[in-house]
């Protein structure tokens, strides 16, 4: 079956510094992988999203970066973090082909709090 | 605007008792709708997808509707139970598969 991780599961960091979070996800080839941000009392935002290896679309401009250095890798990123990088940071799967009607399954998040 | 609007946006009910949240949506082209329920602390799971055609869909003690004419949806949940405590997230697919979220209905069900 397949899995998706996530991890840390929870990170302070202080404004500034960098950020380095990770994605991986088992028992699946090729997946479309999704970088998603929950911020209190709104919706999940779409952060960036990939097809495949090295291939990255981003949804909104921003002070975070993704990559995807491997088929089920998916890496987000930040040179200096900024306060309002604070959130609940989301990664998803979905089987490549599938179709829209088919859901996107999501790992557990990583609480981040910027001091 | 492709907007996703949850209602209520708490609510506390009794073990055993029944309850529906709505969902009212302003996406366009429309593809399909999926509830997604989200333990605290915790990623989404999806309970529900429905396609245009599709006008209910049931997952256990969990029912969703659907009415794409007057694009709006409900999630019954029937007889609940303390592990039903969490945020329910309605989400709505357009056809380019981009995914518009609303900001969720928390449940609280105590004893």
């Amino acid at each position: 079956s397949q899995t998706i991780h996530q991890w840390p599961a929870t990170l302070v960091q202080p404004v500034g510094s960098p950020l380095s979070l990770e994605c991986t996800v088992e028992g699946t080839s090729n997946p479309n992988l999704y970088w998603y941000r929950q911020a209190a009392g709104r919706g999940l935002q779409l952060l960036f999203y990939s097809v495949g290896i090295g291939q990255i679309s981003s949804e909104v401009p921003q002070n975070l970066s993704a990559s995807r250095p491997q088929d089920r890798q998916f890496i987000l990123s930040s040179k200096k973090l900024l306060l309002s990088d604070s959130g609940f940071y989301l990664c998803a799967w979905k089987g490549l082909g599938q179709n829209s009607n088919q859901p996107q399954h999501f790992g557990d998040g990583t609480r981040l709090s910027i001091l | 605007k492709n907007q996703v609007e949850q209602s209520p946006q708490s609510l506390i009910i009794l073990e055993g008792k029944n309850c529906t949240l709505q969902c009212n949506y302003t996406v366009s082209p429309f593809s399909n709708l999926r509830w997604y329920k989200q333990d605290t602390g915790r990623g989404p799971v999806s309970l529900t997808i429905m396609t245009f055609s599709e006008n209910t869909k049931s997952n256990g003690r969990y029912t969703a509707t659907l009415d794409a004419d007057t694009k709006q949806s409900s999630l019954h949940i029937t007889a609940s139970q303390l592990s039903d405590s969490a945020s329910y997230i309605c989400v709505v697919s357009k056809w380019t598969d981009k995914l518009i979220f609303g900001t969720g209905t928390r449940l609280q069900v105590f004893p």
